[in-house]
This record gives structure tokens, C-alpha cells and sequence, in this order.
């Protein structure tokens, strides 16, 4: 069965401190894997797009890593702000249509000052 | 360059209505797509347009449908409304330099219409 699973659900962490997100899938075949933030009432921004060829991909203080062989994914955000607070959301693709995308149910951040 | 427009951004429905929303994508962008957002099943694709045909659809039943218009444009629609389709309902759309690739291009997202049905 495809599945996103993240972890962990939600995490405290305060302003200025590193903290890494985690993602195991078992969809397959892999197409892609992308990384998106949400802020609350807002919808969800790319941060990263990453294919089975890249194993790590920057955007900012957001650091994506991708171990195809095991099926993980990580989001290490460095020197932490408070406009981080936001849910994290792991998105795989399955295929080239919208079709077979899966997501995680996504990692709620909250950076407190 | 304007973002993903929908509206309204708020509704509240009773049961057995039907709703309508909106969605102006980025433009240029040919590839419409639309999503159910809960609390309990996380993000979940409805189905997507691309040049006015629905080119995927996810696992809805029929009471969800949609449309494209030739600008691009989308709306969708839900008939017979029910209290489990209270939701985030988001739109996104992407540049597709070529069909059938949708999947492998970033998507935009719009703001979302919160739906409340009571």
C-alpha cells in the first residue's frame, strides 16, 4: 500500500535551535518527493522538490535529504525564526499526473521565542 | 505575477445545498488542480483540469465535480452536501511544459475556501 508516514506529529522547539523533520514512504514506483510548508490559514508553499537522483536539496535555512534506498526523507531547518511555525507536509509522486501523489499528514512546527 | 485567486474564502452550507468555488489560476498556468484539506485525512486530490478536460481524478464520490473554462479558470462544485464535507478546499495550479507531466512541476497553492456545513 503507498503510504507518507511523518514524525513526529508535532514539535516545540525554541527560536534559534536546529530541528529535523522526518518522512518514510513505501510508495512506489518513486517519482518525486517535495517538501511543502503551511502556514495557518494559508495554503501550502514548495519548499523543495527532490527526484531519485538527489539526495540533498537546500532552500534557505531548509535543508531536504533523501535515502531513495531506504525510503526517508528529512527537513532540517537550521537557526530557527518564529515565521517558521507552520505545519511541514512530505508530498511523494507516484507517477508524472497529479494522480498518484501521497501525502503525509504533515508535521506540525511551532518555534517559540 | 498575481497568485492562485479562489473564493469566496469562507462558506457555511446546510445539509443537502450545494456549493460552487472558484479558482483563478496563476496565468500562463494551464494545469488546474483541486484538493480536500481535513484535520483527520490530511490533503487529499479531488482532480485536475488541464486545457478544460479533467486529466485525473481522485477517490470522490460523484456529488464532487468540476470545470475548466478555456481562460483557465476552475470551479467546483458539490451537490447534496454532507457534515463530513466540512474542509479546506484548495486549488493549485502549475506550468506544464509538457502534457501529462504535471506531477513533476512545482504546484502553487492558493489560500483555500473554508467550507463549514452544518
Amino acid at each position: 500500500k503507498n503510504q507518507v508516514e511523518q514524525s513526529p506529529q508535532s514539535l516545540i522547539i525554541l527560536e534559534g535551535k536546529n530541528c529535523t523533520l522526518q518522512c518514510n514512504y513505501t510508495v512506489s514506483p518513486f517519482s518525486n518527493l517535495r517538501w511543502y510548508k503551511q502556514d495557518t490559514g494559508r495554503g501550502p508553499v514548495s519548499l523543495t522538490i527532490m527526484t531519485f537522483s538527489e539526495n540533498t536539496k537546500s532552500n534557505g535555512r531548509y535543508t531536504a535529504t533523501l535515502d531513495a534506498d531506504t525510503k526517508q526523507s528529512s527537513l532540517h531547518i537550521t537557526a530557527s525564526q518564529l515565521s517558521d511555525s507552520a505545519s511541514y507536509i512530505c508530498v511523494v509522486s507516484a507517477g508524472s499526473t497529479l494522480g498518484r501523489l501521497y501525502f503525509g499528514r504533515g508535521t506540525q512546527l511551532t518555534v517559540w521565542p | 505575477k498575481a497568485g492562485v485567486t479562489q473564493t469566496p474564502r469562507y462558506l457555511i452550507k446546510t445539509r443537502g445545498q450545494q456549493v460552487t468555488l472558484s479558482c483563478s489560476p496563476i496565468s500562463g498556468h494551464r494545469s488546474v488542480s483541486w484538493y480536500q484539506q481535513t484535520p483527520g485525512q490530511g490533503l487529499q486530490f479531488l482532480f485536475e483540469y488541464f486545457s478544460e478536460t479533467q486529466r485525473n481524478k481522485g477517490n470522490f464520490p460523484g456529488r464532487f465535480s468540476g470545470r475548466q473554462f478555456s481562460n483557465s479558470r476552475s470551479e467546483m462544485n458539490v451537490s447534496t452536501l454532507e457534515l463530513g464535507d466540512s474542509a479546506l478546499y484548495l486549488c493549485a495550479s502549475s506550468p506544464e511544459a509538457q502534457q501529462g507531466t504535471s506531477a513533476k512541476n512545482i504546484q502553487y497553492f492558493g489560500a483555500g475556501t473554508r467550507l463549514s456545513v452544518l
